[in-house]
C-alpha cells in the first residue's frame, strides 16, 4: 500500500518568512496530492491541491510542487502570519477502482509574531 | 450548502460501555470515510463507504469496531466494549466525483470521545 512521510514534524518561522513542508509517497498510482489545514480543535480543511499532471500550483501566499519522479511533494507558505499557524496534513491518493487516500503524519506550523 | 455534520460533538463514556457516533455527508456525496485522530496524531483511517460497493474496512482497529451506512448517506459507527485507548477524535469525511478522476474530502467537526 502507500506509504506518505512528512517533515519537518514541527516548523516554527518569525512572522514574515517562509514555511516548506515536505512530503513523499510510495505508490507511483497517486495521481493527486490535496494539503489540509487542521487549526486547533477543528476540522481539517483543504487549502491547496494538485493533481499528477502538473508540477506546480500556486493561490496566493501558497503553492504547492510535484515532483513524479522522485515522488516528493511540496507545501510552500510564503509571508507567514500568525493565523497561518496550524498542522498541515499531505496526503496521497489514488483512483484505482476508488480513490484511496494515505495522510501524512502532520506537520505543527507556529508563526511568531 | 451544509457541510459533513456529526454528533454528538463530544461523548463522555466509561469503559466497557459501547458507543455510536455518527455522520451526516453532504448531499449527493457517495463516498463516505471514518478517521481517528489521536491527541496530537495524523489521521487513521478506519473505513471507506462508496456507494453501493462493499466498504473498505482494512482500518478498523479490532472487531469491537463496526460502521454501517443505510441508503447511501447518513453513517453510524459503533464501538463495542470501549476501552481507554479508543478515547480520540473520530472524523468523518465525504466526497464525490468530480469527473476529473479526483475527490476532494470535506471534513466533519469531529466527534471527540472520552473513555473513562
Amino acid at each position: 500500500g502507500e506509504n506518505v512521510e512528512q517533515h519537518p514534524s514541527t516548523l516554527s518561522v518569525q512572522e514574515g518568512d517562509s514555511a516548506v513542508i515536505k512530503c513523499t509517497y510510495s505508490d507511483s498510482a497517486s495521481n493527486y496530492f490535496p494539503w489540509y489545514k487542521q487549526e486547533l480543535g477543528k476540522r481539517p480543511q483543504l487549502i491547496i491541491d494538485i493533481r499528477s499532471n502538473v508540477g506546480e500550483k500556486k493561490d496566493q501566499r501558497i503553492a504547492v510542487t510535484l515532483n513524479k519522479t522522485a515522488k516528493h511533494f511540496s507545501l510552500h507558505i510564503t509571508e507567514t502570519q500568525p493565523e497561518d499557524s496550524a498542522v498541515y496534513f499531505c496526503a496521497a491518493c489514488s483512483s484505482g477502482g476508488y480513490q484511496k487516500v494515505t495522510f501524512g503524519t502532520g506537520t505543527k506550523l507556529q508563526v511568531i509574531p | 450548502g451544509a457541510g459533513v455534520s456529526q454528533s454528538p460533538s463530544n461523548k463522555v463514556t466509561e469503559k466497557g460501555k459501547d458507543v455510536e457516533l455518527r455522520c451526516d455527508p453532504i448531499s449527493g456525496h457517495t463516498a463516505l470515510y471514518w478517521y481517528r485522530q489521536s491527541l496530537g496524531q495524523g489521521l487513521e483511517f478506519l473505513i471507506y463507504f462508496q456507494g453501493n460497493s462493499a466498504p473498505d474496512k482494512s482500518g478498523l482497529p479490532s472487531d469491537r469496531f463496526s460502521a454501517e451506512r443505510t441508503g447511501g448517506s447518513v453513517s453510524t459507527l459503533t464501538i463495542q466494549r470501549t476501552q481507554q485507548e479508543d478515547s480520540a477524535v473520530y472524523l468523518c469525511a465525504s466526497s464525490s466525483p468530480s469527473g476529473t478522476g479526483v475527490e476532494t474530502q470535506y471534513f466533519g467537526p469531529g466527534t471527540r470521545l472520552l473513555v473513562l
